[in-house]
């Protein structure tokens, strides 16, 4: 099962609400990622987890919090956000980040800032 | 600089055409790794293909091929007979190591459209 869920699938949100995006994966995997994704463009690494800690911030502004409750789990805070943040957000995950191994995604929730 | 060039932005074939999608890469490293994705509008990425730095054995799978050539840094992805199904942007990548973890280098991608 090479599965990773992501929920919810949309998001309408105003700038000063807060709200999480959530990542799940099964599949034993010790490194998680978070990427922004603009329309027309490759994903934007944001955040890395390996072994439930976080290892690489991408310059991310701090409107955008990640969380790692356990190495199945990954959340993604989200606190005032502006227009421009509206984007595809795709959770990864792989065996570790330190080898060379394949990312798997999930389907990515579509964030709309209003 | 861009590690990852893929110069076709947008392609169009008629269905059975087969179509090869470019890819470039850059690096100092001599060991990497470089891979193909598939992202059809539904939005995730599909892992297609993971090659090693020393393997420059070319792949087939199914209607796919890869074609990795160490000597003009490329990886180039063929499609035999495409299907509508095919249509999606593809995008390759590069993985180095680096202190922090491994970078991850996405190509901006080539957007295949297969017309029935």
């Amino acid at each position: 099962d090479t599965e990773v869920t992501q929920t919810p699938k949309h998001l309408v949100m105003g700038m000063t609400n807060k709200k999480s995006l959530k990542c799940e994966q099964h599949m034993g995997h010790r490194a998680m990622y978070w990427y922004k994704q603009k329309a027309k463009k490759p994903p934007e690494l944001m955040f890395v987890y390996s072994y439930e800690k976080l290892s690489i911030n991408e310059s991310v502004p701090s409107r955008f919090s990640p969380e790692c409750p356990n190495s199945s789990l990954l959340n993604l805070h989200l606190h005032a956000l502006q227009p421009e943040d509206s984007a595809l957000y795709l959770c990864a995950s792989s065996q570790d980040a330190d080898s060379f191994y394949e990312q798997y995604f999930g389907p990515g929730t579509r964030l709309t800032v209003t | 600089a861009q590690k990852v060039t893929q110069a076709q932005t947008e392609i169009s074939v008629v269905e059975k055409e087969d179509v090869t999608l470019d890819c470039v890469y850059e690096t100092r490293d001599t060991t990497y790794y470089l891979f193909w994705y598939k992202q059809p509008p539904s939005g995730e990425l599909v892992f297609l293909i993971r090659r090693n730095s020393f393997d420059e054995q070319n792949e087939i799978s199914g209607r796919y091929s890869w074609n990795f050539q160490k000597s003009t840094s490329s990886f180039n992805f063929t499609i035999t007979a495409s299907q509508v199904v095919d249509s999606a942007v593809y995008f390759c990548a590069l993985s180095e190591a680096r202190e922090t973890g491994n970078q991850f280098y996405f190509g901006t991608g080539t957007s295949l459209t297969v017309i029935p």
